[in-house]
């Protein structure tokens, strides 16, 4: 069974500043999709980023990025320029590539962006 | 497009009593998840459906039945609530083939069994 180990509970980052949020995974398939979701206090899940592993670049989506470690079995999550409205709770998710499976999430980590 | 909704938005129950908290997608996806979210625990999966017709137990089913209506709804039934059950719920769906199989989630239902 796949699982997702996020080792930082709480993080905080000043504004305007640059943060990495931790994530690793195991796994045994070759070929797989990682995600980070974003849920502010409003509580909607947010997809934030998304990654296939056998894509050796990594995604970025404007001020976030991810550093793929597919050997490491590791995916974090770089945000910059910190925003207030980037305060939430951040998860990251992996899923098998047949498609249509179900997300398995990490614990989550608490970030709080101080102005 | 409603994308998913969910309902209700909040609920508070008595131990033993029943509730069917409802979920229904617009975008004509065929795969529907629920899950379940507690403090320090992420989203864990408690059933879901890839397809009209099927259903398959997730991680945490212990306490839940599930329902696929249609391909628009799926149902999620507490026949015997227990405080356990306390938790916020997510419905999620997901259309197979789309890049990366994205799932849309629903705003959740937060529920307190007392």
């Amino acid at each position: 069974a796949q699982t997702v180990t996020q080792s930082q509970p709480e993080m905080s980052v000043q504004e305007a500043e640059t943060v990495t949020l931790s994530c690793t995974y195991d796994t045994s398939e070759s070929n797989y999709y990682l995600f980070w979701y974003k849920q502010p206090p409003s509580r909607q899940m947010i997809l934030v980023i998304r990654q296939e592993a056998y894509k050796q670049q990594n995604a970025t989506e404007n001020r976030f990025s991810v550093n793929f470690q597919k050997a490491a079995k590791s995916f974090s999550l770089k945000i910059s320029d910190s925003q207030l409205g980037d305060t939430a709770m951040y998860f990251c998710a992996f899923m098998k590539p047949s498609g249509n499976t179900p997300l398995v999430f990490g614990k989550g980590t608490r970030l709080s962006v101080i102005a | 497009n409603a994308g998913v909704t969910q309902t209700p938005k909040f609920q508070v129950l008595k131990t033993g009593q029943s509730m069917t908290l409802q979920c229904a997608q617009d975008m004509n996806h065929n795969s529907m998840y629920w899950y379940r979210q507690d403090p320090g625990m992420g989203l864990r999966l408690i059933y879901y459906s890839a397809s009209e017709g099927t259903t398959d137990k997730g991680e945490v089913p212990n306490g839940y039945n599930v329902s696929r209506l249609n391909k628009r709804e799926f149902s999620l039934r507490l026949e015997s609530a227990a405080p356990s059950q306390t938790s916020v719920y997510f419905c999620a769906s997901s259309l197979k083939g789309n890049p990366y199989n994205e799932q849309f989630f629903g705003p959740g239902t937060r529920l307190t069994v007392l």
